[in-house]
Formats: C-alpha cells, sequence, structure tokens
C-alpha cells in the first residue's frame, strides 16, 4: 500500500491563479481530511469528508473547496490564490468515519507558495 | 491543544535520558487524545493515543499520561535516541465532533 498521496510536492503560484492540491488513498479508509500548517500555529483543519459524497467545514475553510466523489480521492481546491495561503497543506485519512481508536495517517504534504 | 504562539517551544535531551513532552488542552469536553511525530519534510506520523477513560497507556518506550483534572496531558520517551528527534503534536477530539484539534508542537533535539 502507498497510503496517503499527495501531488505535487512543491507549487508557486501567482496571486488570483487557482490549483488543485490533489490526494489519493488506497487503504479504503472512510474519512479523510486537508490541514495546513503555519510555523508556530500547529496543524489546522481545512476541510473533512466522513465517507464518499459528503464533505463539512473545519476550521478554516474560506477561500477553500472541496469534493469526495469516491473514497480513494479528496482534492483540494485554490479558487483565488492568495499570499495568506503560503503554507504547507497535508492530507490525512482514518479507517473510520469516526475519529476514536482510528488515528490519521497523513500524507507527505505539499508546500505552496502564492507570490 | 497549547494556545497559539509564534516560536516553537524546544525541549533538549541528552541521549539516553527520558524525555518529557507536556501539552494543555483547552476543552473539557475533549474526550480522545493522541500524540503525533512530525519528522522533517515528512507528516506526522501517529504515536499513541488514550481515550479520556484512561489516565495512563504505554507504548514501545512511549508513555502516555492524561490528567483530566488539570486538562494536562503528557509524552514519555524512555531512554532518547537520536531517531527522536522530530517535533511532537498533541492532538484532541472533542466528544461529538469529527475532528481533531492540534497543539502547536514541541521540537525534541538529541544532545549526543
Amino acid at each position: 500500500n502507498a497510503g496517503v498521496t499527495q501531488t505535487p510536492k512543491f507549487q508557486v503560484l501567482k496571486t488570483g491563479q487557482s490549483m488543485t492540491l490533489q490526494c489519493a488513498q488506497d487503504m479504503n479508509h472512510e474519512y479523510m481530511s486537508w490541514y495546513r500548517q503555519d510555523p508556530g500555529m500547529g496543524l489546522r483543519l481545512i476541510h473533512y469528508s466522513v465517507g464518499a459524497g459528503i464533505t463539512d467545514q473545519g476550521e478554516v475553510p474560506n477561500g477553500y473547496n472541496v469534493s469526495r466523489s469516491t473514497t480513494e480521492d479528496f482534492p483540494l481546491r485554490l479558487l483565488s490564490a492568495a499570499p495568506s495561503q503560503t503554507s504547507v497543506y497535508f492530507c490525512a485519512s482514518s479507517v473510520r468515519d469516526r475519529i476514536y481508536n482510528s488515528p490519521l495517517h497523513f500524507g507527505n504534504g505539499t508546500r505552496l507558495t502564492v507570490t | 491543544g497549547e494556545s497559539v504562539g509564534l516560536h516553537l517551544p524546544t525541549l533538549s535531551v541528552q541521549e539516553g535520558d527520558n524525555s518529557i513532552i507536556n501539552c494543555a488542552y483547552s476543552n473539557s469536553a475533549s474526550d480522545y487524545f493522541i500524540w503525533y511525530k512530525q519528522e522533517s519534510g515528512k507528516g506526522p506520523q501517529f504515536i499513541i493515543d488514550i481515550r479520556s477513560n484512561m489516565d495512563k497507556r504505554q507504548g514501545q518506550r512511549v508513555t502516555v499520561l492524561l490528567n483530566k483534572t488539570v486538562k494536562h496531558l503528557s509524552l514519555q520517551i524512555a531512554a532518547t535516541q537520536p531517531g527522536d528527534s522530530a517535533v511532537y503534536f498533541c492532538a484532541e477530539n472533542i466528544q461529538g465532533a469529527q475532528k481533531l484539534v492540534f497543539g502547536q508542537g514541541t521540537r525534541l533535539t538529541i544532545n549526543p
């Protein structure tokens, strides 16, 4: 199993551009989520999904869209990139749609810079 | 989790010593806690978890202690090794929610 795979690893965007960060998992996990990590801020939840066709907002959803058409994929879309979205983005998944006894498995991140 | 700050707390220990990393969580309704380890350039990796109906749980070389009275969580690493150098995050799940809230992390450095 590859686990959680994120692409690309690095990306530079100009302000106003749009792009999609890809996330795929091959563990048949129901729960998937996106976090951003900024220096000194820990990880903050952007959006999450408890199963195909179901998504919900996290702590910092503004400026981002998600969809979950399949169990395996959970792409994160930046509609109009802003410098404040410069960050490292992590996708994570877990076995069940409930957090308990089902720790998150993280990808290795996408480092995004918006100029 | 820990309050947000600009600088990451750092803990330096001698190789072979025990390390204790602390975390103060914020919500008395949190009922599940996890410790993650993050090495440079990688995503967080699960270390150990604990439910709120427990006050101690042990793994291989790691122990998590939970004190609900003062909303405090700690991670103890026995016989710290160079490979333990990383940033360690605690995370809490608020009962009924479907999301983890992470602390800001503590950087553990090992002195030879």
